[in-house]
């Protein structure tokens, strides 16, 4: 089955720098790549996702990478706030079947 | 927010005990799923369904059943809990492959 990879586990940053997160995936098959927001106390949240025949996409401070050959994907947020302090993770789908990287917990700090 | 509703939303039970949760949708989606969420481990697949009475096994499902008799309901069993069970179990819908995924508020378990 599908095996997805998440790095870092945790990640610190003072607000107004940008966060990187990283993921790996090892089916080949998979072609559909979301990243989810979990706030404390809630269940995860779509945040943007990408598809397997697009590079990159972006939608505002958020933006996703996508690399096929390499099989690996990444979030970047630029000008962190407060507010995006949360648990993020990464996931590889293909079709319904849809695993979810161990996630990462960013802290950004005013 | 999508109409996902899980209950209870906190139990505490013994070891040995039978377990019900019950993720509901008012979506009607046909995707649905149960996650165990673990320090360290993310959200791991339990069991998912592709529709009414077709199930299939995530990468943990051992200990673990699911039942879904009707599009909006989708119940997990824990036959015999165990304190390796604790956890906070999150069920997630799918109208459609490779679309976005919502997911219920989670089920604090506590096997004790």
């Amino acid at each position: 089955g599908e095996n997805v990879e998440q790095h870092p586990s945790t990640l610190s940053v003072q607000e107004g720098d940008s966060a990187v997160i990283k993921c790996t995936y090892s089916d080949s098959a998979s072609n559909y790549f979301p990243w989810y927001k979990q706030e404390l106390g809630k269940g995860p949240q779509l945040i943007i996702d990408i598809r397997s025949n697009v590079g990159e996409k972006k939608d505002q401070r958020i933006a996703v990478t996508l690399n096929k050959t390499a099989k690996h994907f990444s979030l970047h947020i630029t000008e962190t706030q407060p507010e995006d302090s949360a648990v993020y993770f990464c996931a590889a789908s293909r079709e319904y079947d849809m695993r979810f990287g161990a996630g990462t917990r960013l802290t950004v700090k005013p | 927010d999508a109409g996902i509703t899980q209950s209870p939303r906190h139990k505490v039970t013994e070891t040995g005990t039978p377990v019900t949760l019950r993720c509901h949708q008012t979506e009607n989606h046909r995707y649905m799923y149960w996650y165990r969420q673990d320090p360290g481990h993310g959200l791991r697949l339990i069991h998912y369904s592709y529709g009414v009475k077709d199930t299939d096994k995530g990468e943990v499902s051992d200990g673990y059943s699911v039942s879904r008799s009707k599009t909006e309901d989708f119940l997990l069993t824990l036959e015999s809990a165990t304190s390796s069970q604790t956890s906070v179990y999150f069920c997630a819908t799918l109208d459609s492959p490779n679309t976005e995924a919502f997911f219920g508020q989670g089920t604090r378990l506590t096997v004790v």
